[in-house]
């Protein structure tokens, strides 16, 4: 079974400029989140689709990131513009369900650097 | 505000003996809790979890104890092997959050041979 898939793995942009992650969730995984992990620290949920639903996005900066699952399997997660507190691996992941015991797998993450 | 909170940055242990990596969390809703681990340039694998209403759950040399009137949870890896020299996240679930998952800051565990 393929896992999380995600790209770009690694991305060094200007302060200012656009970036956008892609990633496509284990098959039949309904549910599938957006993670950030600032170096050093665990990582923090930003955006959670339920299909093509958010369910929570409590904790993503609005102003600048957004993050969409059109068609309820891919989805891309966007930053614009960029700050130098956005350098972090982007972590995409995905479970079956919402429910307790539902498994959530992380991909490898995509490393952004901004200077 | 940390929520979940693992107060070691890092732990060394010799191959053959026991790691013990601990967990601190705030939020007394918190009815689930996991085990990751993470190898660099990888995502986090799932290790282990304990629901609330458990105190210990076991599976092969990974033993996750919870103590809910201390809010502290911890992770026994007996006997501990090279290969289990990673980071490790303690990460927990409110009863109505949707399987969203709060973390710890992270413990990398070096098991040296």
């Amino acid at each position: 079974e393929a896992g999380v898939a995600q790209s770009p793995r690694y991305k060094i942009i200007e302060k200012r400029q656009s970036v956008a992650f892609w990633c496509n969730p284990i098959s039949g995984h309904a549910t599938l989140y957006w993670y950030q992990q600032i170096l050093g620290q665990g990582p923090k949920l930003l955006i959670q689709f339920q299909n093509n639903g958010v369910v929570d996005d409590s904790q993503l900066p609005k102003d600048r990131f957004s993050a969409e699952r059109l068609k309820g399997v891919d989805s891309t997660l966007k930053i614009q513009p960029a700050k130098l507190e956005d350098s972090a691996v982007y972590l995409c992941a995905s479970s079956l369900g919402r429910t307790l015991g539902n498994t959530i797998y992380f991909g490898e993450g995509s490393w952004l650097t901004v200077v | 505000d940390q929520q979940v909170k693992q107060n070691s940055p890092s732990l060394s242990v010799q191959e053959g003996r026991i790691s013990i990596l601990n967990c601190d969390y705030t939020n007394s809703m918190f009815d689930y809790f996991l085990w990751y681990k993470k190898y660099p340039a990888e995502g986090p694998t799932f290790l282990i979890s304990i629901s609330s209403i458990k105190d210990k759950n076991e599976d092969g040399r990974f033993t996750v104890f919870l103590n809910k009137s201390a809010k502290h949870l911890s992770l026994h890896i007996v006997p501990s092997q090279p290969g289990d020299s990673a980071v490790y996240f303690c990460a927990a679930r409110g009863n109505n959050a949707g399987n969203m998952l709060t973390f710890g800051g992270g413990t990398r565990l070096m098991v040296k041979p």
